[in-house]
């Protein structure tokens, strides 16, 4: 079974801080997505990283596939109230069939 | 276009009893899944389907019962509820692409508590 562990756990942060957040695996994926889950809701997609060291950016949040695709981190700057909730990495595997998805940071910006 | 669309959004169950948790997307998309969502558990799956007629098992199945006879709807069966079964409950649906994992829709949610 393959696992996805992020940290931390819980993170609150001021309004205007930097902040990063991890999903780390001993596993290798083929692909990882990044998932933002607000109270009462599905999680909503925010971006898939499929090649080793890849970088994407989506306004002021930065995702990152680590070399080896067992890894990723997500850093998001100057973070906003908006930006609350729970931030779940999810792995591929090799056939993209199935997902596994890490076990959530749930992330408080203080206005 | 509704999307994915779960229905009930939420269930009390004794334990013993069957229920059927409903889940319906129009988007055409071959590949549906059920999730269960545990507090510092992430989500698991349960089952999941690649097209009409194809159902296969996930990381936690037992207990749980699916079948897929249209590409629309894609219920999910529990046949004798068990405590252990309260969670939140959450339908996926995507396209199959042959690059990388497509975009995973999720639905609201069903949340079932089971005494």
């Amino acid at each position: 079974t393959q696992l996805l562990e992020q940290s931390p756990q819980f993170l609150s942060i001021q309004e205007g801080e930097n902040l990063t957040v991890y999903c780390n695996s001993s596993s290798v994926f083929s692909s990882l997505q990044w998932y933002r889950q607000e109270p009462g809701e599905g999680p909503v997609l925010l971006v898939t990283v499929v090649t080793g060291g890849e970088v994407k950016k989506l306004k002021r949040l930065t995702f990152q596939f680590g070399d080896a695709r067992k890894d990723s981190s997500l850093h998001i700057t100057a973070a906003q109230p908006g930006d609350t909730g729970l931030y779940l990495c999810a792995g591929g595997d090799s056939g993209n069939e199935k997902l596994t998805f890490g076990t959530g940071t749930r992330l408080t910006i203080i206005p | 276009n509704a999307g994915v669309t779960q229905t009930p959004k939420f269930q009390v169950l004794k334990t013993g009893q069957s229920m059927t948790l409903q889940c319906a997307q129009d988007m055409n998309h071959e590949y549906m899944s059920w999730y269960r969502q545990d507090p510092g558990m992430g989500l698991r799956l349960i089952h999941y389907s690649v097209g009409a007629g194809i159902t296969d098992q996930g990381e936690v199945p037992n207990g749980y019962n699916v079948s897929r006879s249209t590409t629309e709807d894609f219920p999910l069966r529990l046949l004798s509820a068990a405590p252990s079964q309260t969670s939140v409950y959450f339908c996926a649906s995507r396209r199959t692409g042959t690059g990388g994992m497509e975009t995973q829709y999720f639905g609201p949610g069903t949340r079932l508590l089971v005494l």
